[in-house]
C-alpha cells in the first residue's frame, strides 16, 4: 500500500508570492492533516480535513489555508510568503477521526522563502 | 491546550546498550500517545502508539509504557544499533472530533558503534 505522497518535494519561493502543496493521503484514508516543521518551533498543527470539511485548525496566520477534495486528496495555500514561512511542510493522513486511529506522516514539501 | 515536555535533547548510546526518552503532557483529556522516528531528509516515521487504556506496549526491541496518573510516558529501545540514530519525537492528542498532535520538542539519538 502506498504511503502519503506529497508533491513537491523541494520549491524556493520569493517573498511576497504564493505556494500550494500537495498531498494524497493512504487509500482509504479519509482524514488529511497538516504540520509545519521548523528548527525553532518545531512540529506545529496547521490544520486538519475529514469528508471535505477543515474540522479543526491550529493557531497560524489566514495566509495559511487548505482544502480537501471528495478523493480525500488535500492541497495547502501559502499566500503573501514571507521569510519566516521556510519550513518543512508535512501531511499526514488518518482512516478517519477520532483519537483511536493512526496517523501516518508523508515525506514532507520542503520550502525555502528567499 | 495541550503541552508536551520531552526529555532529553539529545542522547548517546554504545550499540547494544538501551536507551530511555521521557515525555509529559499537561492535558488529562489525552489518550493517544504516538512516537515517531525521523530520519534526516525524511517525514516523521511512526514506530509505535500507546492509547489511554493500556499502559504497556511492547514491538520487538521497541516499548513504551503510560502513567496516567502522573501523566508521563517513555520510550524504551534495548539493544541499539547504529540505524537507531535519529530524531525522536512523542506526540499527544485528546479524543473528540477536533484532533491535533502536540509534539515535545525531539531527541537526538546517537548509537556509537
Amino acid at each position: 500500500k502506498a504511503g502519503v505522497t506529497q508533491t513537491p518535494r523541494y520549491l524556493i519561493k520569493t517573498r511576497g508570492q504564493q505556494v500550494t502543496l500537495s498531498c494524497s493521503p493512504i487509500s482509504g484514508h479519509r482524514s488529511v492533516s497538516w504540520y509545519q516543521q521548523t528548527p525553532g518551533q518545531g512540529l506545529q498543527f496547521l490544520f486538519e480535513y475529514f469528508s471535505e470539511t477543515q474540522r479543526n485548525k491550529g493557531n497560524f496566520p489566514g495566509r495559511f489555508s487548505g482544502r480537501q477534495f471528495s478523493n480525500s486528496r488535500s492541497e495547502m495555500n501559502v499566500s503573501t510568503l514571507e521569510l519566516g514561512d521556510s519550513a518543512l511542510y508535512l501531511c499526514a493522513s488518518s482512516p478517519g477521526m477520532g483519537s483511536g486511529n493512526t496517523i501516518y506522516f508523508g515525506e514532507g514539501s520542503w520550502l525555502t522563502v528567499v | 491546550g495541550e503541552n508536551v515536555e520531552q526529555h532529553p535533547s539529545t542522547l548517546s548510546v554504545q550499540e547494544g546498550d538501551s536507551a530511555v526518552i521521557k515525555c509529559t503532557y499537561s492535558d488529562s483529556a489525552s489518550n493517544y500517545f504516538p512516537w515517531y522516528k525521523q530520519e534526516l531528509g525524511k517525514g516523521p516515521q511512526l514506530i509505535i502508539d500507546i492509547r489511554s487504556n493500556v499502559g504497556e506496549k511492547k514491538d520487538q526491541r521497541i516499548a513504551v509504557t503510560l502513567n496516567k496518573t502522573a501523566k508521563h510516558f517513555s520510550l524504551h529501545i534495548t539493544e541499539t544499533q547504529p540505524e537507531d540514530s535519529a530524531v525522536y519525537f512523542c506526540a499527544a492528542t485528546s479524543s473528540g472530533s477536533a484532533r491535533q498532535l502536540t509534539f515535545g520538542s525531539g531527541t537526538q539519538l546517537t548509537v556509537l558503534p
